[in-house]
This record gives C-alpha cells, structure tokens and sequence, in this order.
C-alpha cells in the first residue's frame, strides 16, 4: 500500500520558535506534495503545496523544503504562533490525483506562549 | 464565493444500517472526492467523481458508493453499517486541472 509516515506525532514548541515536521514517502510516482492544516471540528485545509521540480517553497512564515533523492519533504513554521496550533497532515498524490491525496498520520502541534 | 458545504453534520446510526452523506462542491469545481478520517488519523480515499462518473476509487469495498449530479454535488452511500465506519466523512471538491483540493467540514458518522 502506498503510505507517507509523518513525524513527530506530537510537537510542542514555545512561540517564535521554529515546527519542523518531517515526512517520508515511497511511491516514486508521486508529483504533488501539499500540507493541509485541521482545526478541531473542521475540515482540512491547503496551506502550502510543492511540486518536485522544486527544492523549496515559501509562502510567508511556512516553507516546504523537498528531497527528492531521499524521498523526503518537511514543513517549517517561522516565528511559531499560538494561533499555529493544530494539527498538520503531510499527503502526496500522482498523475493528475485520480487516486486521491495519501495523507500521513497527522502532527498534533502546540505553540506554547 | 461558496465553499464546500456537508450535511448533515452530525448523526448516529446502528450496525447494518444504512446512511446517505450529502456534499455541495465550491462554485466552479467539477471534481469531487470523499475522505473517511477516523479518530486521530489521517482521511482516506473512499473515491472520486468527474462529470458525474466514478474515476477514482480508494481501498473501500463496494458497500461504499457513490453519486455525482449535473450540477456536481454528490452524495456518499455506506450500506450495511460496520462499528469500524463510524468517523468523519470529508468531502472536497477541485477543478480539473488542479490538485488543490478544498475540503467541507465533514459529518461525523457514529455507528452503534
């Protein structure tokens, strides 16, 4: 079964600090790399997507840098806020996403203040 | 502009029953998705419809199916309710052309 694995499962960082969360995949077919954001009670939503003819992408304070050869990709959060804490999926799709999104497993983030 | 709206949001049933999840796409999507996240996971492909046709379609068994209506709404079909199908049904909708999914907030399905 194709599978992304997201690490860690949970993360506590202090505001203004810096979230790293990691993601691993192994489908080489896969050309679509986005981060969704979930608020309890709702629906997932983009934050930040990459392709892999990048190797970076920054969109305010979030970047996604992307590995291709390790078959890796990982969101930073700059200057972390409390309003930042959520949980966060890493997903990968291929050709066109008539397979749909894989999502990893999630990282449950909370910005202390 | 009108997001992705799901009703309804909340409700329960028991084993063996059936259920109809119902979902209206953002203006100008014409592609639909349904997502099953259970607790503390990530959601998981059920299937996809364009132009009112299934082409796409997850690790599911049959008993979950699904519709796709001319003005690209869509309706989720579970049949004979198993305790393990209680979660949140996620609907997302998309144009064609790009892999930005935009997702509803969901149902929240809870088997007994």
């Amino acid at each position: 079964q194709q599978q992304v694995k997201q690490s860690p499962q949970s993360l506590i960082v202090q505001k203004g600090g810096i979230s790293i969360i990691n993601c691993a995949y192994e489908n080489t077919a896969f050309d679509y790399f986005p981060w969704y954001q979930q608020f309890p009670g709702k629906g997932p939503a983009l934050l930040i997507a990459i392709r892999p003819d990048v190797s970076e992408k920054k969109e305010g304070r979030f970047t996604i840098s992307f590995n291709k050869s390790a078959k890796q990709f990982s969101l930073h959060i700059m200057d972390s806020q409390p309003g930042d804490s959520a949980t966060y999926f890493c997903a990968a799709s291929a050709g066109g996403g008539a397979d749909g999104l894989t999502f990893g497993k999630g990282t449950h983030l909370i910005i202390q203040p | 502009e009108t997001g992705v709206t799901q009703s309804p949001t909340h409700l329960i049933k028991t084993r063996g029953q059936q259920v109809t999840l119902r979902c209206s796409s953002q203006s100008g999507h014409n592609t639909v998705s349904w997502y099953q996240q259970a607790l503390g996971q990530g959601p998981q492909f059920i299937f996809q419809y364009y132009r009112e046709e299934e082409n796409g379609r997850g690790n599911f068994p049959p008993r979950f199916s699904g519709l796709q209506f001319p003005n690209y709404s869509s309706e989720l079909n579970v049949n004979a309710l198993e305790l393990d199908d209680s979660a949140l049904y996620l609907c997302a909708s998309n144009t064609r052309n790009t892999g930005e999914l935009f997702f509803g907030e969901g149902s929240r399905l809870t088997v007994l």
